[in-house]
């Protein structure tokens, strides 16, 4: 079945300084790959998905990036805040994949 | 409105009560998710709703049985819980199955 590894674990940058966490996937027909941002104690909220007919989609500071060749797919967060830290998840479903399959999830502290 | 509610926040029970879970959406989403989540991980799919019908029952224990009562409501009733299912109870809702699911704020479950 499909497995999603993401990297790394916990990543501390300094305000103001670009982030970004890696996932690869095992499936080849994986083909929806959303990104989601969990602060603590709440929801997790979708940041930004990508679908495998795009090669980069881009929203303000965040950015993803897919390599289908390579399996697999990027976050980068450019000029870091205090508020952009939290736990991030990536996750990845294909048409005959009846659930998103979901990264372990990268802790990410942005220090003053 | 475009929130997914989950009522209550916060339940504290003992093994031998019977309490439920609710859920509610009210933007025409026609897929619906109970997922658990433990600290640290990513969450955990038990059950998936399509158009009303359980789809997915990810091998859950008969103590969770889940009840979609019409396209906008989700219940999980709960029942001789155990404390390893100390948890967040996450629901979500997607327009259909495995588009952009959208969290509701969670329930997070004691059990004693």
């Amino acid at each position: 079945g499909e497995n999603v590894e993401q990297h790394p674990s916990t990543l501390s940058v300094q305000e103001g300084d670009s982030a970004v966490i890696k996932c690869t996937y095992s499936d080849s027909a994986s083909n929806y790959f959303p990104w989601y941002k969990q602060e603590l104690g709440k929801r997790p909220q979708l940041i930004i998905d990508i679908r495998s007919n795009v090669g980069e989609k881009k929203d303000q500071r965040i950015a993803v990036t897919l390599n289908k060749t390579a399996k697999h797919f990027s976050l980068h967060i450019t000029e870091t805040q205090p508020e952009d830290s939290a736990v991030y998840f990536c996750a990845a479903s294909s048409d005959s994949n009846y659930q998103l399959i979901w990264g372990a999830g990268t802790k990410l502290i942005i220090k003053p | 409105d475009t929130e997914v509610t989950q009522t209550p926040k916060h339940l504290v029970m003992g093994m031998t009560n019977k309490k439920s879970l609710k859920c509610e959406q009210h933007m025409g989403h026609r897929a619906m998710y109970w997922y658990k989540q433990k600290a640290k991980k990513p969450p955990e799919l038990m059950f998936v709703y399509s158009y009303e019908k359980l789809s997915i029952n990810e091998s859950v224990p008969s103590r969770f049985s889940p009840e979609c009562p019409n396209s906008s409501l989700l219940n999980l009733h709960l029942h001789a819980l155990q404390p390893e299912d100390s948890a967040l109870y996450l629901c979500a809702s997607s327009q259909q199955w495995l588009n952009e699911q959208f969290f509701g704020p969670g329930t997070r479950l004691t059990v004693l």
